[in-house]
């Protein structure tokens, strides 16, 4: 029974570069939720999606950043033309969507922007 | 004020002894409330939630909530070594938002020392 599966676990881009985070939910779970970790401060909520669907990007940035969960695949996290403040841990983490369920989350990318 | 606010650490106690950690939150209506705890470079982990005013115990683990001063703690008895990580409160505001949506306080390091 694997986890939330997340890819690359670190991702080396230079400023003007796109990143491309994947996530691959728990079996069974059709909620995700993407979260950014800067050096220290908390996770920071960002976008929470079900398949082909958006729900909620209210913690996204306006520009640069966009997410996907299609039909088949993982879910991406795509942030376009990276700064060096993208640096950051993002985690993706996953729910059947119930009250009380459990929210797991997977190792994280971590991403470095030189 | 930030939503979600943690005692500031780090905190060290000696090995057995009583590790507390303190949550206070700014949303009145939040209903749920979670303890994870990260490990340096891991992904967070769900120890304990609790949604009604009082305490709940698990294991070494108590969680207390009181509601009407939007405090939330976290008490760890017989604290180990292995208790040694970032402990992060997180609170879902309810009222419809999705349950995987939580905001995170900024986390408090807890070192346990043998």
């Amino acid at each position: 029974n694997a986890g939330v599966m997340q890819n690359p676990r670190h991702l080396v881009r230079r400023r003007g570069q796109e990143a491309r985070l994947r996530c691959s939910p728990m079996k069974g779970h059709s909620h995700v939720y993407w979260y950014r970790q800067l050096p220290e401060e908390g996770l920071k909520f960002m976008v929470y999606l079900q398949k082909e669907n958006i729900i909620d990007e209210s913690g996204m940035p306006k520009e640069r950043f966009s997410a996907e969960f299609p039909k088949e695949g993982p879910s991406i996290l795509r942030i376009q033309q990276v700064v060096r403040g993208d640096s950051a841990a993002y985690f993706c983490a996953s729910h059947r969507g119930a009250l009380g369920e459990k929210l797991f989350f997977g190792s994280g990318t971590q991403l470095s922007v030189l | 004020q930030k939503e979600v606010e943690q005692n500031s650490g780090p905190l060290s106690v000696p090995e057995g002894a009583i590790a507390s950690l303190n949550c206070t939150y700014s949303d009145r209506g939040s209903q749920s409330f979670f303890w994870y705890r990260q490990y340096s470079g891991k992904s967070p982990e769900l120890i304990m939630f609790i949604y009604s005013n009082g305490d709940k115990e698990d294991g070494r683990f108590t969680a207390q909530l009181n509601k009407a001063s939007q405090y939330v703690s976290l008490l760890i008895r017989d604290s180990q070594p292995s208790d040694s990580a970032t402990y992060l409160c997180a609170v879902n505001p309810g009222g419809g938002t999705s349950y995987g949506k939580l905001t995170f306080g900024q986390g408090t390091i807890l070192t346990v020392h043998p």
